[in-house]
């Protein structure tokens, strides 16, 4: 079945560790997106790429990277520079096309930091 | 600073009730309009897009739009306590970012 895969579910993390949440999917999708989603609160963009190679930052970029060597894959690294990353991640794909353009989500990962 | 406004709730019906969820944008370009479904601790997924003005409607669920207004709007008929969730509204903004509210958290009781 076609879908967005994210691994881990659940990951533990030591203060000053750099961490890599993956993000595959299948569904022939141009554009991915991470998000991260605090309790109570709705999605903020952390990265979005639209095409391989190409990225740009969304509005809270600081403290994370991203890269987008195949079109699959959208590995987001959470590095020691975040200085609050616990929060649950949220990975998603859609179609370049603009007249679309619904969001489909991976299961999510959350990340704590200890 | 683009921003995407709901009322967070909770909201609280009873079962067979009419839900009514209200979002407000403020990139008058936006063009795409969705509402996601998220359950507790759970990714969002997608229940209804809207692209034009006026209603669309699809089971019990009907997505209304006024880009007059910068207004869309979320109605569930016969309100079921499966429904129970958090309502995220979402704006396609006119450089295809996809900009969201914070969330109504909907409770239907029996």
């Amino acid at each position: 079945d076609g879908g967005i895969t994210q691994s881990p579910k659940y990951l533990f993390r030591k203060e000053g560790q750099n961490v890599t949440l993956s993000c595959e999917q299948n569904l022939n999708h141009d554009a991915m997106y991470w998000y991260r989603q605090d309790p109570g609160q709705g999605l903020r963009l952390i990265y979005y790429s639209q095409i391989v190679n190409d990225f740009q930052k969304g509005d809270i970029a600081e403290g994370y990277s991203v890269s987008r060597e195949k079109k699959e894959s959208f590995p987001l690294t959470v590095t020691s520079a975040q200085k609050n990353p616990t929060a649950f991640y949220l990975c998603a794909s859609s179609s370049r096309d603009r007249a679309l353009g619904e969001l489909f989500f991976g299961e999510g990962s959350r990340l704590t930091v200890l | 600073q683009k921003e995407v406004e709901q009322n967070s709730g909770p909201l609280s019906v009873p079962e067979g009730a009419i839900a009514s969820l209200n979002c407000t944008y403020s990139d008058r370009g936006s063009q795409s309009f969705f509402w996601y479904r998220q359950y507790s601790g759970k990714s969002p997924e997608l229940i209804m897009s809207i692209y034009s003005n006026g209603d669309k409607e699809d089971g019990r669920f009907t997505a209304q739009l006024n880009k007059a207004s910068q207004y869309v709007s979320l109605l569930i008929r016969d309100s079921q306590p499966s429904d129970s969730a958090t309502y995220l509204c979402a704006v396609k903004e006119n450089n295809n970012d996809m900009r969201f509210g914070a969330g109504t958290r909907l409770t239907v009781k029996p």
